[in-house]
């Protein structure tokens, strides 16, 4: 059902860069509407990660960092931490689906 | 402290009745959307819907359309999610989410409740 492609998962040593890609449509993304980002991890509810593209709520370190351009936006991260290990989705809203939200089908992210 | 508690873990047969609950507090229930997102197991987050607990208006997603009921009580400051028949498709773990601070006026959520788990089984 996702609407939004990301890569299923991503890898990365401590201390690397890694970057998850979203990928929308005209509907969505590439229409100008925002994107976000959330943490997830087993047993947790999700955390907003990124929010409008590229804001940081309070308390998420600097590491993290979102961008958009056309229909992708991009979520990286820097200076891998173990503690980074866990699925991240992307959020977005559908034009056509008049103020519907949907989300990426999720990456999991491994430190390896 | 903005706080969004929900109800327990469920288990329930295939045909049968429920509705979860995700109670706010710390902040004016009825002035922010309040939205669900589901689980599957092995699978990712789904966008199921949201309320304006103020005048209930509410969106469902195309998937969820008439497949659940969500509604709000203004005056408990509690969302809620129900089913008038589960389906062994339905078992998932179900979320609530707010906008609040960040993502008020947009279309995230940055406040979430702890997660219902729901299963459904003869």
């Amino acid at each position: 059902q996702s609407v939004l492609t990301q890569p299923p998962s991503v890898s990365g040593a401590p201390g690397q860069r890694v970057t998850i890609s979203c990928t929308g449509t005209s509907s969505d993304i590439g229409a100008g509407n925002d994107v976000h980002w959330y943490q997830h991890r087993p047993g947790s509810a999700p955390k907003l990660l990124i929010y409008r593209n590229t804001n940081r709520p309070s308390g998420v370190p600097g590491r993290f960092s979102g961008s958009r351009s056309g229909t992708s936006a991009s979520l990286a991260i820097t200076g891998l931490r173990a503690e980074d290990e866990a699925d991240y989705y992307c959020q977005s809203y559908d034009t056509s689906l008049r103020g519907r939200g949907v989300f990426g089908g999720g990456t999991k992210l491994t430190v390896l | 402290e903005v706080q969004l508690v929900q109800s327990g873990a469920e288990v329930k047969k295939p045909g049968e009745f429920l509705k979860i609950s995700c109670e706010g507090s710390g902040y004016r229930f009825g002035s922010y959307w309040i939205g669900w997102v589901r689980q599957r197991p092995g699978k990712g987050l789904e966008w199921i819907g949201i309320i304006f607990p103020g005048d209930s208006e509410t969106k469902y997603s195309p998937s969820f359309q008439g497949q659940a009921t969500i509604s709000a009580d203004e005056s408990t400051n509690t969302a809620y999610l129900q089913w008038n028949a589960l389906k062994t498709s339905d078992t998932a773990i179900y979320y609530c989410g707010a906008r609040l601070g960040y993502c008020d006026g947009s279309t995230c959520f940055d406040f979430w409740g702890q997660g219902t788990q729901v299963t459904v089984s003869s």
